[in-house]
């Protein structure tokens, strides 16, 4: 059953502590996203990746990092530079190709205190 | 700069009537279309999409039409149930380098009443 797998479903850290986000698809997707939503925002661009070992910033990539060591795989590390982390965290994956759509993962609900 | 807007936030309608939800995007280069629903605390799913060779494209219930000459797009319900009570956002793609990159509007929230 493919699919893709976000993990946690919700996660609390402390301010000033790293945290990982887990990606996981099964899809044999090219391509991989993070996107962050808040109310009212819409769902904000953090970082993608078109291919294994390569990702390029999205428009909201400040307090994040990433890596894609294996194409089924993208994490996402919210650092303590970030702001304002807590939000809902979106992981989707795109074949290669213009006319395909993304699949999204179900969520990450980031909550610091 | 927002080159995909959705400028309802929230639309309600009457079960049974037809739903519009509306979309515009300034970014000419923007060739592909596509509508998510989402529902709280859940990742948006695929609904409809459509390419800049059509002006529209349906789905059972779901119709969404282009015009590319006014940069605008719309989805159409109809009929409208209870089950389609959620966030639709509107999202653009370009062909060429960025063709991966998928461009998301704030949403609309749809209220769809008994």
């Amino acid at each position: 059953d493919g699919g893709i797998t976000q993990s946690p479903k919700y996660l609390f850290r402390k301010e000033g502590q790293n945290v990982t986000l887990s990606c996981e698809q099964n899809l044999n997707h090219d391509a991989m996203y993070w996107y962050r939503q808040d109310p009212g925002q819409g769902l904000r661009l953090i970082y993608y990746s078109q291919i294994v070992n390569d990702f390029q910033k999205g428009d909201i990539a400040e307090g994040y990092s990433v890596s894609r060591e294996k194409k089924e795989s993208f994490p996402l590390t919210v650092t303590s530079a970030q702001k304002n982390p807590t939000a809902f965290y979106l992981c989707a994956s795109k074949d290669r190709g213009w006319i395909t759509e993304a699949f999204f993962g179900q969520g990450t609900r980031l909550t610091v205190v | 700069d927002q080159q995909v807007k959705q400028n309802s936030p929230s639309l309600s309608v009457q079960e049974g009537r037809i739903s519009i939800l509306n979309c515009d995007y300034t970014n000419s280069m923007f060739d592909y279309f596509l509508w998510y629903k989402k529902y709280p605390a859940e990742g948006p799913t695929f609904l409809i999409s459509i390419s800049s060779i059509k002006d529209k494209n349906e789905d059972g219930r779901f119709t969404v039409f282009l015009n590319k000459s006014a940069k605008h797009l719309s989805l159409h319900i109809v009929p409208s149930q209870p089950g389609d009570s959620a966030v639709y956002f509107c999202a653009a793609s370009a062909i060429g380098a960025g063709s991966y990159q998928l461009t998301f509007g704030k949403g609309t929230k749809l209220s769809v009443i008994p």
